[in-house]
């Protein structure tokens, strides 16, 4: 089966940098995808990771270990609309299958 | 265009109601999901249409029945649903063939379903 799993909450100030830490124990894994959620939206795509190492787009960082099936996002310089869910996702087989984490709700506070 | 639209946006029905929800996207990919979202949990897949063939089912009950008629739509039929089935409903598409095997995925507004 497919195990990936996340802080449920975390809490940060506006401003300050956060890293949100996602662990996953999956078979056939292509890939790890960062989305963000807004309560009552779609998920929109922040960033993803085929190979190890950080991927850097904009304010937003991901960064990928294989070997130890972990992954996080990090989120510099943050903002009042930065409090969402963010969700990590793993991409896995031929078949096209993304399946999400547990989702961690960021609250950024002033 | 780069959207993927989904109808109706909120949908109420009772449990012995048919009904249908609807997706449609214009990017030129080969490959639709359907995702079922309750409160404060993350997306589950439900079913994958690649090349508008089923490619994945993931044992999801019969009431549900997807269809894909053509490489841009996607239907959802219900028929005979619960109330545990109340829950947003998210489609999403993405290209095919990517050499890394992954590919990004495009998600719609989804459709708020309520059963009675």
């Amino acid at each position: 089966g497919q195990n990936i799993d996340q802080p449920t909450e975390m809490t940060a100030t506006e401003g300050a940098i956060v890293q949100i830490n996602c662990t996953y124990q999956t078979s056939g894994f292509n890939g790890l995808f960062w989305y963000q959620q807004h309560a009552g939206e779609a998920p929109t795509f922040l960033s993803y990771n085929v190979l190890d190492g950080l991927e850097e787009k904009g304010r937003f960082s991901s960064f990928l270990s294989r070997s130890k099936g972990y992954s996080y996002l990090l989120l510099k310089e943050l903002q009042m609309k930065d409090s969402a869910s963010y969700l990590c996702a793993a991409f896995t087989g031929g078949g096209n299958k993304l399946t999400f984490g547990t989702g961690t709700q960021l609250k950024v506070e002033l | 265009d780069t959207e993927v639209t989904q109808t109706p946006k909120h949908l109420v029905m009772g449990m012995t109601n048919k009904k249908s929800l609807k997706c449609e996207q214009h990017m030129g990919h080969r490959a639709m999901y359907w995702y079922k979202q309750k409160a404060k949990k993350p997306p589950e897949l439900m079913f994958v249409y690649s090349y508008e063939k089923l490619s994945i089912n993931e044992s999801v009950p019969s009431r549900f029945s997807p269809e894909c008629p053509n490489s841009s739509l996607l239907n959802l039929h219900l028929h005979a649903l619960q109330p545990e089935d109340s829950a947003l409903y998210l489609c999403a598409s993405s290209q095919q063939g990517s050499l890394s095997g992954a590919n990004v995925l495009t998600f719609g507004a989804g459709s708020r379903l309520t059963v009675l």
